[in-house]
């Protein structure tokens, strides 16, 4: 069954660091997703990527965070100066279409200190 | 108002009870609605789509009330497997976002 993969499954950083979590969506999919958890509560829309140019944003999503489909695979979501608050579980999904089933990848966790 | 409100529970339950919690939705042209199960620590997995006035699928039943906006899950016979929390999307543009979750525990 085709999945969403997710690297790396766990990324410890020293504030002020720049973090590129990556995600490999499934491969016909044309519409991508990234969400953050912070523990304990709810999951949050981050961006909506589709066609090679961002959809819908979140407040969250500021200048310090960028996405990026480097080649036809990965998506990538760039932090640049990554904050205490930034540590979370951030998922990456895909859908085959706009408004569709969304397919979430395992999870990178991201722990800033 | 937040675009999706669930009931936050939590519910818990004896083993072979029923359970029905509801989520209600803000954007009044959303056609399609997901309701997705989140296991601690894990990602949410998809437990079933509704795109018209309900959905059933085994234990499961999904009901869609349009004219009040909301949508609602009902677990029948349900298992210690089906603790978890519940969590319900209702698309807008290209947002989908999350409603904060239903948390169900079922108990022996």
């Amino acid at each position: 069954e085709p999945e969403v993969t997710q690297t790396p499954s766990h990324q410890v950083t020293q504030m002020g660091q720049e973090v590129i979590l990556r995600c490999v969506p499934i491969s016909n999919h044309l519409y991508f997703y990234w969400y953050r958890q912070i523990l304990g509560q709810k999951v949050e829309f981050l961006v909506s990527f589709y066609n090679n140019e961002i959809s819908e944003k979140s407040e969250i999503f500021d200048d310090q965070f960028s996405v990026e489909r480097p080649d036809g695979s990965n998506f990538t979501l760039k932090i640049r100066s990554t904050k205490l608050e930034d540590s979370a579980m951030y998922f990456c999904a895909s859908s085959g279409f706009a408004t569709g089933e969304l397919f979430f990848g395992e999870g990178s966790r991201l722990t800033v200190l | 108002r937040k675009e999706v409100e669930q009931d936050p529970g939590p519910f818990n339950v004896p083993e072979g009870a029923t359970v029905a919690f509801n989520c209600t939705y803000s954007n009044s042209a959303s056609q399609s609605f997901f309701w997705y199960r989140q296991d601690c620590r894990k990602e949410p997995k998809l437990l079933m789509s509704v795109y018209s006035s309900g959905n059933e699928d085994g234990r499961f039943t999904a009901q869609l009330n349009r004219a009040s906006q909301y949508i609602s899950l009902l677990i029948r016979d349900s298992k210690l497997s089906d603790s978890a929390t519940y969590l319900c999307v209702a698309p807008k543009d290209y947002k989908l976002s999350f409603g904060a979750g239903t948390t169900v525990t079922v108990r022996a």
